[in-house]
This record gives structure tokens, C-alpha cells and sequence, in this order.
């Protein structure tokens, strides 16, 4: 495509709950990244995926997180168990290797 | 580990004057520098960077930005503001690559520019 996607773009959930979000990179991005935004506060980095290596977890606030990326294209970011503290918007990234990033538009989670 | 700051939470300037925001870092080698604004209900856009060479960036929408060395500082400039460059602005850095730490992609805590008619 032409830009980052990611989906869905709001997520309503309770607490307890498991929540899968997913982010589709531009073609041919070597690497892909999850930043987690609060409410009009800066982003905070959760992982980083890049080609066949090992991911960049050194982010992720719990082991109730975790993400994969399948086929070097698509990934999933999973919370596990959610708690009210996970709220926030959830961005996705993809860059050729380390230009600047394209972000998608987010997905708004709301744990209730 | 690198690190970025932004000093100031919100600057306000007038339409047609110059606006500053500022960033400041510190990493272990030479820096890549970026910066990013995110209008309302949106996500990030790229503005400029700065990887090696001239000092002074140009990138979209007529902002520019001056890489430091001594006080390691990158600020963002635009020598006449208009109302819409209202938004977020976010100062990133990270390693070069060699550096364990390349792989991070650090961002500050984000200016709100707000541009009053």
C-alpha cells in the first residue's frame, strides 16, 4: 500500500481481556517498530523488528506484551490480560533501515 | 544510551513572526537527528533530518533545522510562522549504526506550537 495501516483504528475492551492490534508496513520496509503514545504525551518505544534479526524488546513494560512479525512484513502486537494503564494509542512505524520513519495512524485502545 | 530533550511544553508565537523549538541529545557517536510533527486525531509526519553534512536542514512546509555540534543541540526553525503549523512537534534521535543501541529510535516529549492569528 501506499502508507502504513494499522487496525483496527479503535479498540474498546475490558480489563482481563486480550487485545490483538495489527500493523501493515510499506512495502519493502526492512524495519518496523511499535511506539505506545498516552494522552497528548510523547511516544515510548516498545519493540523493533528489523529483517531476520532478533527483535528490540528492550521496550515492551511487561511480559504481557509481546509482538511478532510474520513473513518480514505484517505484525501483530498482543497485551495479554489488559489493565486499565494500557489505554493509550498504539503507533506502528516502517523505515528502510535507519531513514526517518513512516508512522500509520495509530489504533486507540481503551481498556474499561 | 541516547537521550533527547525538548525544555519547553508549549511555545506560542504570533502569525508571521519566526518560531523556535527546541531539542537537545546526547548519544554515544555521531547522531542521526530527526524531527516529526503529529497534527490533532493524526499520526506522525516526517519533517527533516539530519544525518552528516551541512549543518543547516531544510525539510517540509518550510521549516529548517540547525545541527549543533558543541551544544548538542538540533532546533527547529521557520522565519514566519502561519496559524496552521499549530500541532505537536517531537526532536528524535538514535546511534549510527555499529552501536548496540542504533536499533532504538528515541523521541523527545513533544513541544505543543501554537500559532495565535
Amino acid at each position: 500500500g501506499a502508507g502504513v495501516s494499522q487496525s483496527p483504528s479503535n479498540k474498546v475492551t475490558e480489563k482481563g481481556k486480550d487485545v490483538e492490534l495489527r500493523c501493515d508496513p510499506i512495502s519493502g520496509h526492512t524495519a518496523l517498530y511499535w511506539y505506545r503514545q498516552s494522552l497528548g504525551q510523547g511516544l515510548e518505544f516498545l519493540i523493533y523488528f528489523q529483517g531476520n534479526s532478533a527483535p528490540d524488546k528492550s521496550g515492551l513494560p511487561s511480559d504481557r506484551f509481546s509482538a511478532e512479525r510474520t513473513g518480514g512484513s505484517v505484525s501483530t502486537l498482543t497485551i495479554q490480560r489488559t489493565q486499565q494503564e494500557d489505554s493509550a494509542v498504539y503507533l506502528c512505524a516502517s523505515s528502510l533501515d535507519v531513514t526517518e520513519q513512516f508512522f500509520g495512524p495509530g489504533t486507540r485502545l481503551t481498556v474499561l | 544510551a541516547q537521550s533527547v530533550a525538548q525544555p519547553e511544553d508549549q511555545v506560542n508565537v504570533a502569525e508571521g513572526n519566526p518560531l523556535t523549538v527546541k531539542c537537545t541529545y546526547s548519544v554515544s557517536g555521531n547522531p542521526y537527528l530527526f524531527w516529526y510533527v503529529q497534527y490533532p486525531n493524526r499520526g506522525l509526519q516526517f519533517l527533516l533530518k539530519y544525518i552528516t553534512g551541512d549543518n543547516l536542514v531544510k525539510g517540509s512546509y518550510g521549516f529548517e533545522a540547525e545541527f549543533n555540534k558543541s551544544q548538542t543541540s538540533f532546533h527547529l526553525k521557520k522565519p514566519s510562522a502561519l496559524v496552521s503549523d499549530s500541532a505537536l512537534y517531537f526532536c528524535a534521535v538514535r546511534d549510527p549504526p555499529g552501536y548496540s543501541s542504533a536499533s532504538k529510535i528515541i523521541f523527545g516529549s513533544g513541544t505543543r506550537l501554537s500559532i495565535r492569528p
